[in-house]
This record gives structure tokens, sequence and C-alpha cells, in this order.
């Protein structure tokens, strides 16, 4: 089955930039969507089909995907976006289709 | 405005079964394909299944095949997740979660279900 691998962790100071990947034997060829989860709450999407914004995610969130690599950029970091963030993709390419989501990465604003 | 409002926590004993819904408001209910997701204490999202609100097809991930039965109607606008032979391996927050075509990214999700397997 198709894996996605995120680091546990990631930490940054408010104001700088932040950096989550999710890698994946050819993600490039996939569509990835990233999503924010802080305690208690539901996932939240915040980047769609590798780098696209819904509507109220501001522009400081913004994604690529080339390769084995999928990368959540987080532009000026601020206080708010601490939360775990998880990557997904949909695998077609297994006897059994279906969603799979990176372990999630946990975002630490210092 | 568009939401999805899923029932209440449930506490059920080994062996028992669960069913989890989640109502659909402020769109077409049948043009949206639903997702269900469950995460585990303190652990990451894990897919389980989709089904398609128009013709009632569904989807399981294979885990789960078995066990994971997922219904609609389209009278009230509902979904239905219900999981058998529950362990406690399954205490989780369940959630729907809706996409206008299967391959796509999960715009809004319910507000998740708590379900509490214990004896």
């Amino acid at each position: 089955s198709y894996v996605l691998t995120q680091p546990p962790s990631v930490s940054v100071a408010p104001g700088q930039t932040a950096r989550i990947t999710c890698g994946g034997n050819n993600i490039g060829s996939k569509s990835v969507h990233w999503y924010q989860q802080k305690p208690g709450q539901a996932p939240v999407l915040v980047v769609y089909d590798d780098s696209d914004r819904p509507s109220g995610i501001p522009e400081r969130f913004s994604g690529s995907n080339s390769g084995n690599t999928a990368t959540l950029t987080i532009s000026r970091v601020e206080a708010g976006d601490e939360a775990d963030y998880y990557c997904q993709v949909w695998d077609s390419s297994s006897d059994h289709p279906g969603v799979v989501f990176g372990g999630g990465t946990k975002l630490t604003v210092l | 405005q568009v939401q999805l409002v899923q029932s209440g926590a449930e506490v059920k004993k080994p062996g028992a079964s669960v069913k989890v819904s989640c109502k659909a408001s402020g769109y077409t209910f049948t043009s949206y394909y639903m997702h269900w997701v469950r995460q585990a204490p303190g652990q990451g999202l894990e897919w389980m299944g989709i089904i398609n609100p128009s013709g009632g097809s569904t989807s399981y991930a294979q885990k789960f095949q078995g066990r994971v039965t997922m219904t609609r109607d389209t009278s009230t606008s509902t979904v239905y997740m219900e999981l058998s032979s529950l362990r406690s391996e399954d205490t989780a927050v369940y959630y729907c979660a809706r996409v206008p075509i299967v391959v796509a990214a999960f715009d809004i999700w319910g507000q998740g279900t708590m379900v509490t397997v214990s004896s």
C-alpha cells in the first residue's frame, strides 16, 4: 500500500517560515491535500491539489509537489498556526484504491 | 451555510456495534461523496471508506472490510456509518467529510463523534 511520510515535529519562531514535507513514491504524480488540525477540533483544509488555497485561508499558506516530496510552506508564522498538519492523497495504484494520510506533523511556534 | 452535523458521543461494550450519523445541510446532498475518517486518541487520521449518496455505492478500506457498513437516507440528507464487533482499539473520534469527486480534498468536515469502547 502507498505510504506518506511526514516528520513528527517542526519548530519555528514567529515571523519565520515553516516547511512541512510529505514524502511518497512519485508523489509528484498525485494531487496532494493538506489539513490543519488544532486540539479538540476537526481538521480544516488549508491547501488542495498541491498548491491551491480554499477561500478564507491566508496567502501565507502555500504548497508545492514534485518528485517524491510535497511541501506545505507557512510564511510569517503566527502563534495561531500551531497545530498538527496532515498531507493526504488518493491512491489508485494498489488493488484497493483509497485515501492515504501522512502520519501528521506537529508544528510548534517557539 | 454548508455543514455536516454528526450524532452524539457513544459508549459501547466490546463486541457491540455502533451507528454514527452525519446530517448534511446547505448543499445538494447527492452531489457530493461522503468519506468516513477516524482518529484514535493522540493518533493520526485513518480513512475508513466512502459512500456515494446518489446511488448508495460504497468502497471500504481493506482494514474495515466485513466490519463497516455505510448507508444513506436521501429523504433526510443523512449518511450513516455502522461499525460492528467493536474492540478497545476502535475507541476514536469518527468524522464524516464530503468531497465533490472521489479524489478531491475534504472541504467540509463534521464535528466528530467520540466512540468509546470499554467493558
